[in-house]
């Protein structure tokens, strides 16, 4: 059973902070993955994926990925009180090409 | 639109009641997936068609759940005798579908309400 963890949360950080969102998956052969953000009653939109280990950057958003570890965080640097919603974790798994979400943090940025 | 369309946005249905959901998703897209999300829960991978075959369905948690997708393009989820336990939201999503990437787009989803 393929599976992707993430910490429920809620997260809260203070306006202007950074905030550290991590995931851990279990299937070694996966080589893709993305962070989804869901606003409450919205649907998931992706922000930010990431392939290669090491840090990508878009913006106020950083992914980093940890292949070894099978670890995925984001880092979101000056948090904003529009950030908060939830952030899904998802990896592409093998070669079946269905991707496979955690449960997601909940984080909320406090003004 | 230029979106992913699902309808109908609600359905409130009785136990042991037929449902059909369907799904249209971006022109061109060859990739549609169906998910279901659950309250406080991140989606749940159902099934995912790549054109009009089903190229995974081990997602769907029994025989009561069946999808098609006969044309290549719009998709229609189908659930036989609900249960109260498949209220949930009924989450659409396509893709490019070639080369196959986690790069979806969703619809807005169908909150399904077993009474």
């Amino acid at each position: 059973q393929k599976e992707v963890e993430q910490n429920s949360g809620p997260l809260s950080v203070p306006e202007g902070a950074i905030a550290s969102l991590n995931c851990t998956y279990s299937d070694r052969v996966s080589q893709s993955f993305f962070w989804y953000r869901q606003y409450s009653g919205k649907s998931p939109e992706l922000i930010m994926s990431i392939y290669s280990n090491g840090d990508k950057e878009d913006g106020r958003f950083t992914a980093q990925l940890n292949k070894a570890s099978q670890y995925v965080s984001l880092l979101i640097r000056d948090s904003q009180p529009s950030d908060s919603a939830t952030y899904l974790c998802a990896v592409l798994g093998g070669s079946q090409g269905n991707l496979i979400f955690g449960k997601g943090t909940k984080l909320s940025v406090k003004p | 639109g230029a979106g992913v369309s699902q309808t109908p946005s609600n359905k409130v249905t009785e136990k042991g009641k037929y449902v059909e959901l369907r799904c249209d998703p971006i022109s061109g897209h060859t990739a549609l997936y169906w998910y279901r999300q659950s309250l406080g829960q991140g989606p749940e991978f159902l099934i995912y068609f790549q054109g009009t075959g089903a190229a995974d369905d081990s997602g769907l948690p029994n025989d009561r759940f069946f999808a098609v997708r006969p044309e290549g393009s719009v998709s229609t989820l189908k659930i036989q005798r609900t249960e109260r336990g498949d209220s949930a939201v009924y989450l659409c999503a396509s893709s490019l579908g070639q080369p196959i990437t986690g790069e979806l787009f969703f619809g807005e989803g169908s909150r399904l309400t077993v009474l």
